[in-house]
């Protein structure tokens, strides 16, 4: 089974310190992915990588910056965490498919974070 | 740009009820769709997917039809069950969108006995 692993499930930080959310797959996946999930508003993406070292803004990239250094890890990075990021954090990845992108995604388990 | 637009809920429905779920889309290419499911305390998992138009995708008694014409991708089942209780979520992949999967707002669903 393709397993996206998220480091925590819950965290609890204050305001204006900088947060590390650690994605690892262990599927050789070459799209890795960032989403925010609030109430109403469904997942919106933050950032994506579809390749080492390579990244790509989403929809709302403010706040926020990645690494990805290895193929299977994908950091997300809070530079000052502020109360309006908390939030339940999504990591998924997925694989291109002869060329095309109409692979599934896989999820973690999400991060839940409170930002005090 | 694309964008998934589902029905609000929550819906609730009593055991045996018709299940369908409403969903619309914008693209500029030609997606892929999907329906995912999150059930409480977890991360989404793929329920089922369609790649061209009238595609149908199904699993463990759901489908959805690709509707290009009305560029439409509704969930349906025909009995639903207390298990059945979760949000879904319709998204899409569009090929030259680069490899971002847009997200409907989700449409929490609940089964009573």
């Amino acid at each position: 089974d393709v397993k996206v692993t998220q480091s925590s499930r819950y965290l609890v930080k204050r305001t204006g310190e900088k947060v590390f959310l650690e994605c690892v797959q262990d599927m050789d996946h070459e799209n890795m992915f960032w989403y925010r999930q609030d109430p109403g508003l469904g997942l919106r993406l933050i950032y994506f990588s579809y390749d080492v070292k390579m990244k790509e803004k989403g929809d709302i990239p403010e706040g926020y910056s990645v690494s990805r250094e290895k193929k299977e890890r994908f950091s997300l990075i809070l530079e000052s965490a502020s109360t309006n990021q908390t939030s339940m954090y999504l990591c998924a990845s997925s694989f291109i498919s002869q060329g095309v992108m109409n692979t599934e995604a896989f999820f973690g388990q999400g991060t839940r974070l409170t930002v005090v | 740009g694309n964008s998934v637009t589902q029905m609000e809920g929550p819906v609730t429905l009593s055991e045996e009820a018709f299940l369908t779920i409403n969903c619309t889309y914008t693209a500029t290419g030609y997606p892929s769709l999907f329906w995912y499911v999150q059930y409480p305390g977890e991360g989404l998992q793929l329920l089922l997917k369609a790649t061209k138009a009238d595609d149908k995708g199904s699993n463990k008694g759901f489908e959805a039809t690709y509707r290009k014409e009305t560029t439409s991708f509704h969930l349906e089942k025909g009995s639903v069950q207390v298990s059945d209780s979760a949000v879904y979520f319709c998204a899409l992949t569009d090929h030259t969108g680069g490899f971002k999967t847009i997200f409907g707002a989700g449409t929490r669903l609940f089964v009573k006995a």
